[in-house]
């Protein structure tokens, strides 16, 4: 089975800190995704990557940055965490997005305060 | 419209009866389509996927797909309390590499 962790599954930061996600998968897939969810809004999309050094806006690209200097690690920054970056960030991989889906990761619940 | 649009329910169903959820999407050219099952506080979780018009059954689980007229729907036979989560569709985007997903339906199975 596919693994895709994510380094932390808590994490409380403070307002203005540059805060990193981390996440991994062991499959050698080549499309790495990272996504926040809020309730009622649902999944959104930030960043994603389909090769190394590769990397595209998704949907809601401000205040975030990403890096995938390896195939299995595509890393989420907040530049300068804010209060309403308080939410579930979710990574997910797949070997070709759009006929075998994504794997997410456990998520990592991130508190800004 | 949204590219993939679900009912957000809560959606009610006693335990052993047939639980209906409903997906509609607006790419026609969409050509794989998913559902994700996600427990509360926890991350989706790929239980079904479908990519030819008709049905198609894996266990309790049976997805159907009707591309003419872009809607999905998943069908759990004999819910049980632990199907009780929310239940995502996803779709792909034909113009890029990537899925969509609605919002989810909340099912909750009642004993």
């Amino acid at each position: 089975d596919v693994k895709v962790t994510q380094s932390s599954r808590y994490l409380v930061k403070r307002t203005g800190e540059k805060v990193f996600l981390e996440c991994v998968q062991d499959m050698d897939h080549e499309n790495m995704f990272w996504y926040r969810q809020d309730p009622g809004l649902g999944l959104r999309l930030i960043y994603f990557s389909y090769d190394v050094k590769m990397k595209e806006k998704g949907d809601i690209p401000e205040g975030y940055s990403v890096s995938r200097e390896k195939k299995e690690r595509f890393s989420l920054i907040l530049e300068s965490a804010s209060t309403n970056q308080t939410s579930m960030y979710l990574c997910a991989s797949s070997l070709a997005a759009t006929e075998y889906g994504y794997t997410f990761g456990s998520g990592t619940r991130l508190t800004v305060v | 419209q949204k590219e993939v649009e679900q009912n957000s329910g809560p959606l009610s169903v006693p335990e052993g009866a047939i639980a209906s959820l409903n997906c509609t999407y607006s790419d026609r050219g969409s050509q794989s389509f998913f559902w994700y099952r996600q427990y509360s506080g926890k991350s989706p979780e790929l239980i079904m996927f479908i990519y030819s018009n008709g049905d198609k059954e894996d266990g309790r689980f049976t997805a159907q797909l009707n591309k003419a007229s872009q809607y999905v729907s998943l069908l759990i036979r004999d819910s049980q309390p632990s199907d009780s989560a929310t239940y995502l569709c996803a779709v792909n985007n034909s113009s890029a590499s990537k899925i969509i997903f609605g919002s989810g339906t909340r099912l909750s199975i009642r004993p």
